[in-house]
């Protein structure tokens, strides 16, 4: 199975800060990756697949990149409303393995 | 836009069974067209993938700590996923979650959850 490692697991940030997370796969995935924003008590929603392409109705101040094992997402002017959970996850193989997440809360 | 709206979830004992529904509809959605996921999570814990059921049922997939105990099907005539759930462990309580791939008919969207449902939380306690 292939193993995604989220870096930082929290952070915490003020509005308007650019913010970056980082995730790491056990072994290359290509551009396989996409990240999940997970609002508290609500369901996961797609926000960047492909290791850079935005999802539909996703702002776009939220982009991808990296290839292999190593990506990040980046939000350039955080917004309240980011306060969230955010997963990467792999879609290059079976078993499909998600990061441990990490908690973005607004200072 | 596509809804997906899970049921069935509920208290059950352990080494009991349980049956999820997803129930999935949507203007101009055919979903007869789509690969379907499970993915489950655990209070206060991460995302786990469960399984996996092509467009057309006959390609299923499951994570090795559900293999042998749960079952993917769908019925096209519903637009409705299930996860027959066998076996149940105190481990299994989480919300479960169904999800559409982004896009049919490409390979390279078939792992993308681009469409997820509510969720349905399962508890497995005595």
């Amino acid at each position: 199975d292939i193993q995604m490692t989220q870096s930082p697991s929290s952070l915490s940030a003020s509005v308007g800060d650019r913010v970056t997370i980082t995730c790491r796969a056990s072994h290359s995935i290509s551009t396989y990756l996409n990240w999940y924003q997970q609002r508290p008590g609500t369901a996961p929603q797609l926000l960047i697949y492909a290791a850079s392409s935005l999802q539909g109705g996703a702002p776009s101040r939220f982009s991808g990149s990296g290839s292999g094992t190593d990506f990040t997402l980046t939000i350039s002017s955080l917004q309240p409303e980011d306060s969230a959970t955010y997963y990467c996850q792999q879609s290059y193989s079976t078993p499909l393995t998600f990061g441990q997440g990490t908690n973005l809360e607004i200072k | 836009q596509v809804q997906l709206v899970e049921s069935g979830g509920g208290v059950v004992q352990p080494g009991r069974s349980l049956t999820l529904s997803c129930a999935v509809s949507g203007f101009a959605f055919n979903f007869s067209d789509y690969a379907f996921h499970w993915v489950r999570q655990a209070p206060g814990k991460g995302l786990e993938w469960v399984s996996l059921i092509s467009f057309d049922g006959t390609y299923k997939n499951y994570a090795d700590s559900v293999k042998g105990r749960f079952s993917v099907s769908r019925d096209n005539s519903k637009s409705t996923l299930y996860l027959q759930m066998n076996s149940l462990r105190t481990e299994d309580t989480a919300v479960y979650y169904c999800a559409r791939v982004k896009e049919a008919y490409r390979a390279a969207m078939a792992r993308v959850l681009g469409n997820w449902g509510q969720g349905t939380l399962v508890t497995v306690s005595s």
